[in-house]
């Protein structure tokens, strides 16, 4: 079975710059997570999407975070415009359901300079 | 406020030695805690959980130990391998929909 799939690995940007990153769930997991780990500290959840629906993004900065899950399958979270403490490795989770184990991709490390 | 406060930050252990990671929470609303193992480079993997109707768990070397009333949970691995050294996170997950509030890690290196 293939694993939570993240893309691009590595991204490097400048302050007041826009990044993208996408996500791709294992298949038939209904519940898709956007974590961020700054280094140093644990995840963070950033937004839940179950199916296509946003569930919790109560600590996403929505003046500059974005995120969506517009077929119910993959997701893009976005960053406009970032900052440096937006550095951080942004991970991708999928499950089941909500109350499922939790699988997690690799990551999509952002630095910004 | 939901958190989960772990510790120590850093663990150095001699290979054959036990590892012994802490971490306490002060939410009540949480149904489910697992401990996840973070390799550089990887996301991290769930490696053991437990429900807090039971008060310990075990699977191969590694063990939950699970304090309801004193709201504090453990992770003991049992004679530690070079290859355990890694990150190892606690979470709690909350019980209306599923969000996992994670510790800030614990770096074990484990030296042959």
């Amino acid at each position: 079975e293939a694993g939570v799939a993240q893309s691009p690995r590595y991204k490097i940007i400048e302050k007041r710059q826009s990044v993208a990153f996408w996500c791709n769930p294992i298949s038939g997991h209904a519940t898709l997570y956007w974590y961020q780990q700054i280094l140093g500290q644990g995840p963070k959840l950033l937004i839940q999407f179950q199916n296509n629906g946003v569930v919790d993004d109560s600590q996403l900065p929505k003046d500059r975070f974005s995120a969506e899950r517009l077929k119910g399958v993959d997701s893009t979270l976005k960053i406009q415009p970032a900052k440096l403490e937006d550095s951080a490795v942004y991970l991708c989770a999928s499950s089941l359901a909500p109350s499922n184990e939790q699988y997690f991709g690799p990551g999509t490390r952002l630095t910004v300079t | 406020q939901q958190q989960v406060k772990q510790s120590p930050q850093s663990l150095i252990v001699q290979k054959g030695g036990i590892s012994i990671i802490n971490c306490a929470y002060e939410n009540t609303a949480f149904d489910y805690f697992p401990w996840y193992q973070q390799f550089p480079g990887k996301g991290p993997a769930l490696l053991i959980a437990i429900r807090p109707d039971v008060s310990e768990k075990k699977e191969g070397r590694f063990t939950i130990s699970f304090n309801k009333s004193a709201k504090q949970f453990s992770l003991h691995i049992m004679d530690s391998q070079p290859g355990d050294s890694a990150t190892y996170f606690c979470a709690a997950r909350d019980n209306q929909g599923g969000k996992l509030i994670f510790g800030q890690g614990t770096e074990l290196s484990v030296k042959p």
